[in-house]
């Protein structure tokens, strides 16, 4: 069965400083990949996407994630944090299967900014 | 455009009350989820619905009923409420038609069974 681990619950950063969030898949295949955002009491957004291709990928917020096969991982970062990137932050993997839609979520980072 | 919309948005139940959890999407999306939010244990796939008429369990599916009314609405029914069943409920919806897609998710139902 497929898994995705996360394996930090909670980073702290300053705020200015560089963000990588760790995110590493258990499958068979290449799945497809996804990083969500939540903001306390709100719902998850998708930050950005890997189906295929180009294995850096670009997403909103200044964000980005690079697939590594190799590693079996999506690592999320960020150059540079705002003190509004404070959020959970959610991995998800899912089959490149052909009617097969759902999401495997990991169990998600808390980021923290300090000023 | 409102995406996903999800009623109530917090409920307090008394074990053994039974509760509909409403949600409604604008996007016609074909494919509709149900997730449990509980802390440290990240999302779980509750019940999802690939088209109208379609229902397929999830990861964590006992103790609930689902019914795609049609291709906007998605409901979410605990028969008997337990205090098990306190948690934060995600409606999400996905274009479906193959392969996994980005969902878009609801602001969420916060239920406390007491």
């Amino acid at each position: 069965a497929q898994s995705v681990t996360q394996p930090d619950i909670h980073i702290t950063v300053s705020e200015g400083a560089s963000l990588e969030l760790r995110c590493n898949y258990s499958y068979g295949a290449t799945p497809y990949l996804f990083w969500y955002v939540q903001s306390p009491g709100q719902g998850l957004q998708l930050l950005l996407k890997y189906f295929s291709g180009d294995t850096l990928v670009q997403g909103i917020k200044g964000f980005e994630a690079e697939f590594k096969r190799s590693q079996s991982s999506f690592n999320l970062r960020k150059p540079s944090v705002h003190w509004s990137d404070a959020a959970e932050y959610f991995c998800a993997v899912g089959p490149p299967n052909f009617g097969n839609e759902k999401l495997t979520f990991g169990t998600g980072t808390r980021l923290t900014i300090i000023p | 455009n409102a995406g996903v919309t999800q009623t109530p948005k917090f409920q307090v139940l008394k074990t053994g009350q039974s509760m509909t959890l409403q949600c409604a999407q604008d996007m016609n999306h074909n494919s509709m989820y149900w997730y449990r939010q509980d802390p440290g244990m990240g999302l779980r796939l509750i019940y999802y619905s690939a088209s109208e008429g379609t229902t397929d369990k999830g990861e964590v599916p006992n103790g609930y009923n689902v019914s795609r009314l049609n291709k906007r609405e998605f409901s979410l029914r605990l028969e008997s409420a337990a205090p098990s069943q306190t948690s934060v409920y995600f409606c999400a919806s996905s274009e479906g038609g193959g392969g996994p897609r980005a969902h878009t998710f609801g602001s969420g139902t916060r239920l406390t069974v007491v």
